[in-house]
């Protein structure tokens, strides 16, 4: 069980979108649509962005959308904000009530 | 209102046994599906998902640390307890605990987090 392996960093200016990928396998994100994906500012506890591979949390943005294509899982933030420039991390379910993190990636909003 | 809150030592010494206890509120862990996790986040570094307990006892552990790592309930306290054996300086972390909802695979809602510190 290894860590789901993102870009360390993306950046984008306001009113952009951005895409951060997650790769897995066919043992996580590629058999399950059990995607989560987590904002963490710093100091802060992370916070559910999407669940499920695309559903929002009541209350986060419709701008957050979440999408899976194969063994690889995407969160892409349209209109980009300053207030999104944070640390993102995807989760996918591993099986046998197991989870695994990805690395994060750092957003920054030029 | 799903609240968590993390409470341990600041500080422990190489080799010792580490104690962690979420205490929550909102939700009951007698709940058919309610799961509570404990995830760990080194300094400036990733999220690393350690465990987590079911409403009806079933305990779930990380591969890599699975000997190390004990989780228990008191569903009367509404706390759960996070143990792990032979700490070692890598361990120094802010860990949280969160909450998983009933149907989901997913934690909804998180603890602030704790910083602990493996130093001698």
């Amino acid at each position: 069980q290894s860590a789901l392996t993102q870009p360390a960093s993306v950046s984008g200016s306001p009113g952009q979108s951005i895409t951060i990928s997650c790769p897995g396998t066919s043992s996580d994100v590629g058999s399950y649509n059990l995607v989560s994906w987590y904002q963490q500012h710093p100091g802060k506890a992370p916070k559910l962005m999407i669940y499920e591979g695309s559903k929002r949390p009541s209350g986060v943005s419709n701008r957050f959308s979440g999408s899976k294509s194969g063994n690889t899982a995407s969160l892409t933030i349209s209109g980009l904000q300053a207030e999104d420039e944070a640390d993102y991390y995807c989760c996918s379910y591993a099986g046998s009530s197991t989870w695994v993190f990805g690395g994060g990636t750092k957003l920054t909003v030029l | 209102q799903i609240t968590l809150k993390e409470s341990g030592p600041t500080l422990v010494k190489p080799t010792q046994t580490l104690t962690l206890t979420c205490t929550f509120s909102g939700f009951s862990l007698s709940t058919s599906g309610v799961g509570v996790g404990w995830i760990r986040q080194p300094p400036g570094k990733a999220l690393e998902w350690l465990a987590l307990i079911y409403w009806d006892d079933d305990k779930y552990y990380s591969p890599s640390l699975k000997s190390r790592l004990t989780i228990t309930k008191d569903t009367s306290k509404d706390q759960v307890v996070l143990t792990m054996t032979n700490m070692d300086p890598v361990d120094t972390a802010t860990y949280f605990c969160a909450h998983k909802p009933v149907a989901g695979a997913y934690f909804d809602f998180w603890g602030q987090g704790t910083l602990l510190t493996v130093s001698s």
